[in-house]
């Protein structure tokens, strides 16, 4: 049972829309929130890292939240492009030490 | 930097066989982690090793087990396979030291897994 929730499951978007996903994970015992991009046939790829609740990253145009009180973390895509789509995974670390995935948004954008 | 390499990338077995995986991390990674991909499941946590001990477990079954070197190369093996075990199994290798809080702000490093097909 996959206490990590991601929605949507999947997303069609046209190349230059910008997009966000959401990422809902336990709120007690939190220690970290991970996000990864998964691009078929590859292997997935960390994007970031976060701990502190508030904590902004950005890597080009793709950025994160995160909210420890609530439990939720977004993924934004500004402009999106092709080589955007994949699957995106977020994991939550909490106490025990162990990363839970969540089952992931599938991103296609259309040319 | 080499990466995470795993072998082999396809297995076939059949039920009753037992099967071994093998994952090589990025130098100077002591932390290995494995994740089972099955569809519909998401990445399942298998178990991780430290400086050859395991740290943390998931729930699978005893068949599934692990080691690690001492040069922090893991093997995975599963026993008695069952048809529910075909997979994609990926490993991971990370800088975390610590555990808990400490280890919370290292991404980990995939390989690029083992297909697993039980017939």
């Amino acid at each position: 049972i996959l206490n990590v929730e991601q929605s949507p499951q999947s997303l069609h978007v046209q190349e230059g829309d910008s997009t966000n996903f959401t990422c809902s994970f336990p709120s007690s015992n939190f220690y970290a929130l991970h996000w990864y991009r998964w691009e078929t046939a590859k292997s997935p790829e960390a994007l970031f890292v976060m701990t502190l609740n508030g904590d902004e990253k950005k890597k080009g145009r793709i950025s994160a939240t995160l909210n420890t009180k609530e439990g939720y973390s977004y993924l934004y895509i500004k402009g999106s492009q092709p080589e955007d789509s994949a699957t995106y995974l977020c994991a939550s670390l909490t106490a025990g030490n162990m990363l839970t995935f969540g089952g992931g948004t599938r991103l296609m954008v259309k040319p | 930097k080499a990466g995470v390499t795993q072998t082999p990338r396809y297995l076939i077995k059949t039920r009753g066989q037992q099967v071994t995986l093998s994952c090589s991390p990025i130098s100077g990674h002591r932390s290995v982690s494995w994740y089972q991909q099955t569809p519909g499941q998401g990445l399942q946590f298998l178990f991780e090793y430290f400086s050859e001990t395991q740290r943390n477990k998931g729930n699978f079954p005893g068949r599934f087990s692990g080691r690690q070197f001492s040069n922090s190369r893991s093997e995975m093996n599963v026993s008695t396979l069952e048809l529910g075990d075909s997979a994609l199994y990926l490993c991971a290798s990370s800088s975390n030291t610590g555990t808990g809080r400490l280890s919370g702000n290292s991404p980990l490093h995939f390989g690029n897994g083992t297909r697993l097909t039980v017939t």
